[in-house]
Formats: structure tokens, C-alpha cells, sequence
């Protein structure tokens, strides 16, 4: 059954420093997102991508948050300059129309 | 008032019972609705999808959505042991943006 992938499982950084979460989203689905969940907390969505831009974004997404689809296959996450509040976990999900998103197993995002 | 709500639980049910989860929300603009589970430390898995008002049946699941309650169910038969986990509901108007809840936890007793 075709799935999303995400890589790494877990990524611990530093304060400040950037990290890049990376995601395979299902082979023909045209919609990618981006969600994160706080520990404890319900999941919240932070942006969806299509064709090959930005559709829609939440006020999570700020200046830090960047998305890119570099090449056929990939979708990643770029945050610039990670906060301790930045610790989550974070899921892409895609979908084959805008609806029925189909998630990833997850990033878990330490930030020390 | 929040835009999704769901009572967190815990619920927890003998093997075999019949469960009854539940969502309202406020935005009568939602026409997709969605339920997933959720096991611990892992990602949302789509179970049941409806749009608009009416019941959809898949295999042990039944999702029911009555708008002008602004209220959604998901029943599962016969439950497992293997059903414990957090069950999501999401929805969204059309859009992009999936509005989750803060999700129910159950836990079905063997």
C-alpha cells in the first residue's frame, strides 16, 4: 500500500540552528501539507503546497517556516532558526485533491 | 468557542462493546469530514472520510454527520483490543486546512 515517508524519525538540534524535515509524499497525489503536534497537544496544520506553490498557510508559518519541492519526489520543511517552541512532532501528509490527506509516520523535533 | 471540540477522554470499554465517539464544531462552512487514529508517537491513519450530511459504513466503522447539529460520530462494532488508540476528527470547508480535534483516547479492555 503506497505511504508517505518521512526522514528522520527524530532530529535533535540546537537552538538557532536550521534544520530541513524531509518527506516522499504518495506518487500521485498533487496536494502536500505540512502538520505539527506539540506533545499533549491536538495536531495543527502549517501549510499546503500545490503546484508547486504555497495555497494556503497558517500564522504558525512564519518568516522562520519555508517548504520546497526540489525535485519529482521529495517536499521538505525547512525551519531557519529553531526555537525551543519549535519542539514538536511534524507531519506531512499529501492527498490526491484536497481532501482525504493521507499522513506520514512523523519527525519528532527536539530543540535543546 | 473553539472551532472543533472533542472530549479527550479517557474512554474505556470492554472488548466487544459498541463505542461512540463524537465531534461538534462551530463553522458551518465545514463540508469534509474525517476521522483518523492515532497510536502513540505515531502519524494520523485515515479511517472513514464523509462529506456533507448522512452515514457512511466501512466494515466495523459507521461515520454519521448531521450539520445542522453541527455534530459528527464515529461507532465502532465490536471493539478490540487492537482499537485502542486516540481517534481524530478533522474537517475542513473545501480548502486546504484540515481543523483537527484535540482527539478521544480509548481503550478497549481484552
Amino acid at each position: 500500500e503506497p505511504e508517505v515517508t518521512q526522514t528522520p524519525s527524530h532530529q535533535v538540534t540546537q537552538m538557532g540552528q536550521e534544520v530541513i524535515l524531509r518527506c516522499v509524499p504518495i506518487s500521485n497525489h498533487l496536494y502536500f501539507y505540512w502538520y505539527r503536534q506539540i506533545l499533549g497537544q491536538k495536531v495543527e496544520f502549517l501549510v499546503s503546497f500545490y503546484n508547486n506553490e504555497i495555497s494556503e498557510k497558517s500564522e504558525i508559518f512564519d518568516d522562520q517556516f519555508s517548504v520546497e519541492r526540489p525535485d519529482g519526489s521529495n517536499f521538505t520543511l525547512k525551519i531557519r532558526s529553531t526555537k525551543l517552541e519549535d519542539s514538536a512532532m511534524y507531519f506531512c501528509a499529501s492527498s490526491e485533491s484536497s481532501v482525504m490527506a493521507f499522513f506520514g509516520q512523523g519527525t519528532r523535533l527536539t530543540v535543546v | 468557542q473553539k472551532e472543533v471540540e472533542q472530549d479527550p477522554g479517557p474512554l474505556s470499554v470492554p472488548e466487544g462493546a459498541i463505542v461512540s465517539l463524537n465531534c461538534t464544531y462551530s463553522n458551518s462552512a465545514f463540508q469534509y469530514f474525517m476521522w483518523y487514529r492515532q497510536y502513540s508517537r505515531k502519524g494520523p491513519e485515515l479511517l472513514m472520510y464523509t462529506y456533507s450530511s448522512g452515514n457512511k459504513e466501512d466494515g466495523r466503522f459507521t461515520a454519521q454527520v448531521d450539520k445542522s447539529s453541527k455534530y459528527i460520530s464515529l461507532f465502532i462494532r465490536d471493539s478490540q483490543p487492537s482499537d485502542s488508540a486516540t481517534y481524530l476528527c478533522a474537517m475542513n470547508t473545501g480548502t486546504y486546512k484540515y481543523i483537527f480535534g484535540t482527539g478521544t483516547r480509548l481503550k478497549v479492555l481484552a
